[in-house]
């Protein structure tokens, strides 16, 4: 147990669905982001949030769309999604990066999507 | 634009033996760098984090190195035992966003120790 929860843990999904991935941290950090892995790739940087705002889009499709109530909570919200979208999405916290030169980062579980 | 690269991709060894995990990144100017460990389905696992200004950090039979200038680190196990056959990755906490960190993660070694 990490203290970042992922749900739901695995999700098999329809090009025309909508749904969301959610992400908690109960580790009192500021910073929080969503990372994609897909096989035999290294994991891709999607999304940064620090302090509720929203601090790095790595070039992510409209399909994907990110949201971040608090800093204790994330979302990922799915639609219109491809095959190739398939992969574990990973979500991480850690406290200010900017501080100290950096603070250890803590992933959750993952989350596994299919599209069919 | 940081790159972070894993060599080997996979490596086998028998049980007991000592091994060395390598990690290079082609822009020094980091704030740290941190080993985790992926087990199949799994998330990630700090193993170990290193800022920019130690050259190394140990815990039980792991020891990390960082060279900035080199643009190396290695992770090295001491007496492997099956259950440390996992992934092992590297990240690069990457200094030159202006905002929040980025983290950049090398492709892995897979490991496995044979009994």
């Amino acid at each position: 147990e990490t203290g970042v929860t992922q749900t739901p843990r695995h999700l098999v999904m329809g090009m025309t669905n909508k749904k969301s991935l959610k992400c908690e941290q109960h580790l009192g950090h500021n910073a929080m982001y969503w990372y994609k892995q897909s096989a035999k790739k290294p994991l891709e940087l999607m999304f940064v949030y620090n302090f509720k705002e929203q601090t790095e889009n790595n070039s992510v499709p409209s399909r994907f769309s990110p949201e971040c109530p608090n800093s204790s909570h994330l979302f990922l919200h799915l639609h219109t999604l491809q095959p190739e979208d398939s992969a574990l999405y990973l979500c991480a916290s850690s406290q200010d990066p900017r501080a100290s030169g950096g603070n250890t980062i803590y992933f959750g579980e993952g989350s596994w999507l299919t599209v069919v | 634009k940081q790159e972070v690269t894993q060599i080997p991709a996979a490596l086998s060894v028998p049980e007991g033996e000592n091994l060395v995990l390598n990690c290079s990144f082609t822009d020094s100017a980091i704030y740290n760098l941190q080993w985790f460990r992926q087990d199949p389905g799994k998330g990630l696992t700090s193993l170990l984090l290193i800022q920019s200004s130690q050259r190394e950090q140990t815990s039980g039979r792991l020891n990390a190195s960082l060279d900035k200038s080199s643009g190396r680190s290695t992770l090295y196990i001491a007496a492997s035992q099956p259950g440390d056959s996992a992934t092992y990755l590297c990240a690069v906490n990457d200094d030159t966003s202006s905002s929040a960190s980025k983290i950049i993660f090398g492709s892995g070694t897979r490991l496995s120790i044979r009994p």
